[in-house]
């Protein structure tokens, strides 16, 4: 059974550049969130989609953005890179929207130099 | 907004030497509270979800229990394979999960 699918697995950004990132949800579930991982904290929320539509908003800058596709896949774009922006990616899929068990990916290392 | 916090930041065990770890939260609502597990570079790793004060859940090594401010992770007879760092995130009324920032907990043989 395939687990929740990112890519790329790394990436190198020069700033003021800009990157998409890639999930694919475990079969079946319908909800997407996105969140970022800085060195030494826990994971903060960025985005959550779920049937398409965008459901929550962390408190991130108007440079991130997401969308979610028929497949239930999704991409998470993130525009004029800033250093700050160096983190783990992480995507999770849940069945629906809330108190269900989120399952994360490996996740997308970023760094921006 | 929602709060989690952690202690300690970091716990060296020796293996055999049992131990908790503690997560005091703060939130209005709480729909539930997940314990994750996560190797250094890799996404995090799902133990527990526990919804309601008195719930407990084990797995393996580990026993998970929730208060109506805080949970704490057991971990028994721990194992150097257990080494990971160990992280507490809750939900409220709303889609995202909360996360504290986590206790790394290192196992000796």
């Amino acid at each position: 059974d395939a687990g929740v699918t990112q890519s790329p697995t790394h990436l190198i950004k020069t700033r003021g550049q800009q990157v998409t990132l890639r999930c694919s949800p475990i079969s079946g579930h319908k909800s997407v969130s996105w969140y970022q991982q800085v060195l030494g904290q826990g994971p903060q929320f960025i985005f959550q989609y779920y049937e398409k539509e965008e459901r929550g908003r962390g408190n991130f800058p108007d440079r991130f953005s997401a969308r979610q596709f028929p497949n239930y896949s999704s991409e998470l774009n993130v525009n004029a890179l800033l250093l700050g922006d160096s983190a783990l990616y992480l995507c999770a899929s849940r069945i629906g929207t809330q108190n269900t068990e989120a399952f994360f990916g490996q996740g997308t290392r970023l760094t921006v130099v | 907004e929602d709060q989690v916090t952690q202690s300690p930041e970091a716990l060296r065990l020796q293996e055999g030497e049992s131990s908790s770890l503690n997560c005091s939260y703060t939130v209005s609502g709480l729909r539930g509270l997940f314990w994750y597990r996560q190797d250094p570079g890799k996404g995090p790793e799902f133990l527990f979800t526990l919804y309601s004060a008195g719930e407990e859940k084990e797995k393996e090594r580990l026993k998970a229990t929730l208060t109506k401010k805080e949970s704490f992770l057991h971990i028994t007879a721990p194992k150097p394979e257990d080494s990971a760092t160990y992280l507490c995130a809750v939900q409220a009324n709303d889609y995202k999960l909360s996360f504290g920032a986590g206790t790394t907990v290192t196992v000796r043989a």
